[in-house]
């Protein structure tokens, strides 16, 4: 366990429909991330967010929206997805340190299926 | 952030020391070398991390070379349960800053 917990573990879904994704630190961390994960390939940056202010959007499709509602929580809002954003999407958390950056610790991911 | 080179696969034998290359020949000096690993499916586990002085904790060992263009990582007593992807990461200190993944090394462990 590393103190950051993503909820649902899985998750399938047509086209037109709207999910969301939930992610939540209990380590006290002031930064939160989304990382996409597509089968085969390497983890891509998604959204961070520090003391709850979006300070990265990696050129992410509007379809999905992030919201941060405090430092322990993010979602990740779906709507009208295609079958190429079936992946594992995965969450992470950080504190700021004066010394070696900051560590990011992630949680367990939601394997999203689009069909 | 610096870019980063690992083989893409190696295997070691159960109970014997596994050490991970990494080439990172651009890094500059305010920039550490992180390592996670991947098991399948599951999220990337932080590992251990350095500036230029080796780094040693529970999992495993961190050498980085005097020039610092290149670590090895070593997990000293490798079991099964180490089969994963593992990814070196060069990035600066400080702030929120992104991890930029690689392809990484699909490290086998067998009996």
């Amino acid at each position: 366990e590393t103190g950051v917990t993503q909820t649902p573990r899985h998750l399938v879904m047509g086209m037109t429909n709207k999910k969301s994704l939930k992610c939540e630190q209990h380590l006290g961390h002031n930064a939160m991330y989304w990382y996409k994960q597509s089968a085969k390939k390497p983890l891509e940056l998604m959204f961070v967010y520090n003391f709850k202010e979006q300070t990265e959007n990696n050129s992410v499709p509007s379809r999905f929206s992030p919201e941060c509602p405090n430092s322990s929580h993010l979602f990740l809002h779906l709507h009208t997805l295609q079958p190429e954003d079936s992946a594992l999407y995965l969450c992470a958390s950080s504190q700021d340190k004066e010394r070696g950056g900051d560590t990011q610790y992630f949680g367990p991911g939601t394997r999203l299926t689009v069909l | 952030d610096a870019k980063t080179t690992q083989p893409p696969s190696m295997d070691c034998a159960e109970g014997r020391a596994a050490n991970l290359p990494c080439n990172h020949s651009t890094i500059s000096g305010n920039e550490y070398v992180y390592w996670y690993r991947q098991i399948h499916s599951q999220g990337p586990q932080y590992i251990i991390h350095g500036l230029k002085n080796n780094e040693t904790n529970e999992m495993a060992s961190l050498i980085i070379t005097e020039d610092r263009k290149s670590s090895t990582l070593i997990l000293p007593h490798a079991t099964l349960r180490d089969t994963a992807v593992y990814y070196c990461i060069v990035r600066s200190s400080g702030g929120y800053n992104k991890l930029i993944f690689g392809a990484g090394t699909r490290l086998a462990v067998h009996p």
